[in-house]
């Protein structure tokens, strides 16, 4: 059984909106979440970062919030643009040894 | 140069053959790992290792088994390739060795190796 989950396969969102990508896991003993963002014929590469102490970190137009009660976790992306148009994977660890990834949610950033 | 280099990109072969995926890496880390993707499955670890002498399974080894021949390599194999096994593989690298909250928690991926098995 999967213990990160993505439940939306896809998500369209208009050029300089807001998208806002979800991850849900099982494993109370993560304590560090990563999101990835993959092209196609490319490798994931890596976007930003939590950690369990935190429930918020900003970079640029990226921000990732954590709500541990709730075991959930969320990517805003503000504004979007065409670029953004990717797979984006959430992962998560409990000791940085093994990362944990969802099945991914594909974003695409109409123009 | 890409930093986690995967030979070869794209492979298709015949079930019950041996493939061999490799994988190499010029970032110096310790840690190598190799995934594959599914169509909605995500990314799960087939085998990692923290170092040359340090092998362990994933979520999914029945059917790998995989090899580190020094730091910068780490191949994967397949003794007798089966359908099911069609995905695209990764590899990755990193160099965490224990959690701070400076840490990222970064992989580093290759592009990928798609392998089809008929």
């Amino acid at each position: 059984d999967q213990q990160v989950k993505q439940n939306s396969p896809s998500l369209s969102v208009q050029e300089g909106r807001i998208s806002i990508l979800n991850c849900d896991y099982t494993n109370s003993m993560f304590d560090y979440f990563l999101w990835y963002k993959k092209y196609p014929a490319e490798g994931p590469t890596f976007l930003i970062s939590i950690s369990s102490i935190k429930d918020k970190n900003e970079d640029g137009r990226f921000t990732v919030f954590l709500n541990k009660s709730a075991k959930h976790l969320s990517l805003h992306i503000v504004p979007s643009q065409p670029g953004d148009s990717a797979v984006y994977f959430c992962a998560a660890s409990a000791d940085f040894n093994k990362f944990y990834f969802g099945s991914g949610t594909k974003l695409n950033v109409k123009p | 140069d890409a930093d986690v280099t995967q030979t070869p990109r794209n492979r298709i072969t015949k079930t019950g053959k041996r493939i061999m995926l490799e994988c190499s890496q010029t970032k110096g880390h310790d840690r190598m790992y190799w995934y594959r993707q599914d169509p909605g499955l995500g990314l799960r670890l087939i085998y990692y290792s923290f170092d040359v002498k340090d092998i362990n399974k994933g979520e999914i080894s029945d059917g790998y088994s995989v090899s580190r021949q020094a730091q910068a390599k780490f191949s994967l194999s397949l003794e007798s390739a089966i359908p099911n096994q069609t995905a695209l593989y990764f590899c990755a690298t990193s160099d965490l060795s224990t959690g701070t909250e400076e840490n990222t928690g970064e992989l580093f991926f290759g592009e990928g190796s798609r392998l089809t098995v008929l």
